[in-house]
């Protein structure tokens, strides 16, 4: 079946360092791929969308790669801050064209 | 401020009963979006509705039910069929529903729960 996979792992990280999160899809091969940002109680917002022809997206202090190789999505935060901790959701379209969400992974920033 | 507002954001059901959770939006989007999101879980598609007057089953239909008589607004009814309803839920939209790349902006959410 296809999936898309995100670590369920919170991923901790001093203020100032580069946060890496991966997402990884199975099963099918997505023409692109979204990344959201959700706070706690919150619903999810946009952040970028890369296509698969694209090999990087940059916007601001993030920054995403999509490797049809290794079936791999790689997302950035650089220079991390405190107020960057929220959990970050990646999405694709599945063979029927409609988004799937991987399950998220949470970003701690300690100052 | 255009967004996607949802009500209420606590809700708490019955056995038994049916519930509605609202969802409107005033950024003149076409198509619209209901997700269900569990703990450890991706969000899952309930309903999506493209156009008004027009709607289609996600993964999860079974237990809901939804409409599209206003462009502005898809409410959402949990129905006692929906024997595990205690969720959050979500609603989003989409400036068409031509293409499901487009970015999907949602509301703030309804948390439900069994009584």
């Amino acid at each position: 079946s296809q999936k898309i996979e995100q670590n369920s792992e919170a991923l901790n990280i001093q203020e100032g360092k580069t946060a890496t999160l991966t997402c990884n899809y199975t099963n099918y091969s997505p023409a692109y791929l979204q990344w959201y940002r959700q706070d706690p109680g919150r619903g999810p917002v946009f952040l970028l969308l890369i296509r698969e022809n694209e090999k990087e997206k940059r916007k601001e202090r993030l920054k995403v790669t999509f490797d049809t190789t290794l079936k791999q999505s790689l997302f950035h935060i650089t220079a991390s801050q405190p107020a960057d901790s929220a959990t970050y959701l990646c999405a694709s379209t599945d063979s029927w064209g409609k988004l799937q969400f991987g399950a998220g992974t949470q970003v701690v920033v300690t100052p | 401020d255009g967004g996607i507002t949802q009500s209420p954001k606590y809700l708490f059901r019955k056995e038994g009963q049916n519930v509605t959770l609202s969802c409107e939006q005033n950024l003149n989007h076409d198509a619209m979006y209901w997700y269900r999101q569990d703990p450890g879980q991706g969000l899952r598609l309930i309903y999506y509705s493209q156009i008004v007057n027009d709607f289609q089953k996600g993964d999860i239909a079974e237990g809901y039910s939804v409409s599209r008589e206003k462009k502005e607004s898809f409410p959402l009814t949990v129905t006692s069929a929906q024997k595990n309803p205690t969720a959050f839920y979500l609603c989003a939209s989409s400036i068409t529903g031509q293409g499901w790349e487009q970015p999907q902006h949602f509301g703030d959410g309804t948390r439900l729960s069994i009584l």
